[in-house]
């Protein structure tokens, strides 16, 4: 069982709030991603982390942005939340080094009206 | 053209059938991988690999490096394994960022 956590699991919010998505993971990954999933469409990276105090953009642009000040927490933030925003978003990670499977939260099924 | 090609993009098999389902991808890649995304959209991995074949419990994987194609087998198919099935590349200088493809829906009758 992986132990990867995100909170809230469903959110409904207005549009112009801010909103954190949070992510967390007890088996000491340096690696974490978040990945942004339209209903029946595939997975997209939008952020990613090899370790504390490093975050990269993904391949799909995306408003958000994201922090990882401890090893164990990726939060993702939007500062202004818009009906495009509407999605699932999920977080995942994998040990440090090259080609480890990759450990996926429950995600977040964000919806703004 | 994706990167990441996966057919069929639906499948519905009776309990006990052979299913494979395919992914060919047109980069080159360090690795690749299967993942089921259940109903509630949770996604699990099942397989990681860069050459040959592996196999745990009922299903299979294999991949061809030369034709850059993967398939993905589960031999004797049970209604618990109706999912949507995933093939994500990774790409040979980026560890760990994955590309996926558009993911296969498998129904399976009892």
């Amino acid at each position: 069982e992986a132990d990867i956590y995100q909170t809230p699991r469903y959110l409904v919010i207005g549009t112009g709030k801010k909103i954190t998505l949070e992510c967390s993971q007890t088996m000491g990954h340096d690696k974490m991603y978040w990945y942004q999933q339209d209903p029946g469409m595939e997975l997209h990276l939008i952020h990613y982390s090899y370790g504390v105090n490093s975050t990269e953009k993904g391949d799909l642009s995306s408003e958000s942005t994201v922090s990882r000040i401890r090893t164990e927490h990726f939060p993702l933030t939007l500062e202004s939340a818009r009906p495009s925003h509407t999605s699932q978003y999920l977080c995942a990670s994998s040990r440090t080094g090259g080609m480890d499977e990759q450990f996926f939260g429950p995600g977040t099924r964000l919806t703004v009206l | 053209k994706n990167e990441v090609e996966q057919s069929p993009q639906n499948l519905t098999a009776q309990e006990g059938e052979f299913i494979t389902i395919n992914c060919s991808y047109s980069v080159g890649i360090s690795a690749l991988h299967w993942l089921q995304q259940h109903p509630g959209g949770g996604i699990v991995s099942l397989f990681m690999l860069s050459s040959g074949k592996k196999k745990h419990g009922r299903l299979i994987a294999t991949i061809n490096i030369q034709e850059k194609h993967s398939s993905l087998h589960i031999t004797a198919s049970h209604p618990r394994d109706s999912a949507v099935y995933i093939c994500a590349v990774e790409g040979g200088t980026s560890y760990g960022k994955l590309t996926f493809g558009q993911g296969t829906i498998l129904t399976v009758h009892p």
